[in-house]
C-alpha cells in the first residue's frame, strides 16, 4: 500500500530564510513522488515530480526536494522564502508503479511567511 | 491550454437534499478524477475514469454518491441525500494519459467546489 506522512502540520518562516517540508512515504513499488501547493480558492499545482530518474528534483519558484531511498523520504526545500510561498503543501505518491495515476496525498503543510 | 473547469464553486444545501457538481476536463485529456478533500485533510480518491469506463471507485460511498462521464469528456458528480459529514471541497482533475503509466503523466487540478451540508 501506499502512503505519505507529513511531519509538521505547520511550518514558519521569515521571509528570505530557508524553507524545509519533510515528508516520509511507504511504497510497495519504486513510488512516484510529488508536491502539490494549493493557493487559497485557487486549484493544486504541481510544483515537482520525481519519476526514478535523478534524485535531486528541481521544480518550480525555485523549489527542490530530494529522494532519499535508504530514509524514505521526499522533503521539499526552497534556499530562501518569499511571501508569496505561503500556502498549504502536498507530498503525494502514486498509487502505480510509475506514473500519476490514482494519487494519495498526505496530510498537508501550512507554510506561513513572516515579513 | 484552458484548465480544468468546475462547476458551481460553491454551493450550501441543507441536509438530505442532493446537489450535483460538472467537470470538464483538459481536452484531449483520456482520464478524470474527482477527489474529496475535507478541511484540514489532503485529497481522498473518490472515483477514476479512463475515457468512459470506471478504472477505481473502492472509495466511493455508493448509497449516496454517484458520478457519470457519459461521452468521456465531462463529468458529473451527485450526492443524494446529502449529510452534514459530506461537507467538503471537491476536486475534479484530468491527465493525458490512456493506460501508458509514465511519470510525463501529471494531474492537472481545478480550482474544486466547495459543498457546505447544514
Amino acid at each position: 500500500a501506499q502512503s505519505v506522512t507529513q511531519l509538521d502540520s505547520h511550518v514558519s518562516v521569515s521571509e528570505g530564510t530557508p524553507v524545509l517540508l519533510r515528508c516520509n512515504y511507504s511504497s510497495s513499488y519504486s513510488p512516484s513522488l510529488f508536491w502539490y501547493v494549493q493557493h487559497p480558492n485557487k486549484g493544486l499545482q504541481l510544483l515537482l515530480k520525481y519519476t526514478s530518474a535523478a534524485t535531486l528534483v528541481k521544480g518550480i519558484n525555485g523549489f527542490e526536494a530530494e529522494f532519499k531511498k535508504s530514509e524514505t523520504s521526499f522533503h521539499l526545500t526552497k534556499p530562501s522564502a518569499h511571501m508569496s510561498d505561503a500556502a498549504e503543501y502536498f507530498c503525494v505518491v502514486s498509487g502505480r508503479p510509475t506514473g500519476a495515476n490514482n494519487l494519495f496525498f498526505g496530510t498537508g503543510t501550512r507554510l506561513t511567511v513572516i515579513p | 491550454e484552458a484548465g480544468v473547469a468546475q462547476s458551481p464553486r460553491y454551493k450550501i444545501i441543507e441536509k438530505r437534499q442532493s446537489v450535483a457538481f460538472w467537470c470538464n476536463p483538459i481536452s484531449g485529456h483520456a482520464t478524470l478524477y474527482w477527489y474529496q478533500q475535507i478541511l484540514g485533510q489532503g485529497p481522498k480518491l473518490l472515483i477514476q475514469f479512463q475515457n468512459n469506463g470506471v478504472v477505481d471507485d473502492s472509495q466511493l460511498p455508493k448509497d449516496r454518491f454517484s458520478a457519470e462521464r457519459l461521452k468521456g469528456v465531462d463529468s458529473t458528480l451527485k450526492i443524494q441525500p446529502a449529510k452534514l459529514e459530506d461537507s467538503a471541497v471537491y476536486l475534479c482533475a484530468s491527465s493525458l494519459d490512456r493506460g501508458q503509466y509514465s511519470g510525463a503523466n501529471v494531474l492537472t487540478f481545478g480550482a474544486g467546489s466547495r459543498l457546505t451540508v447544514l
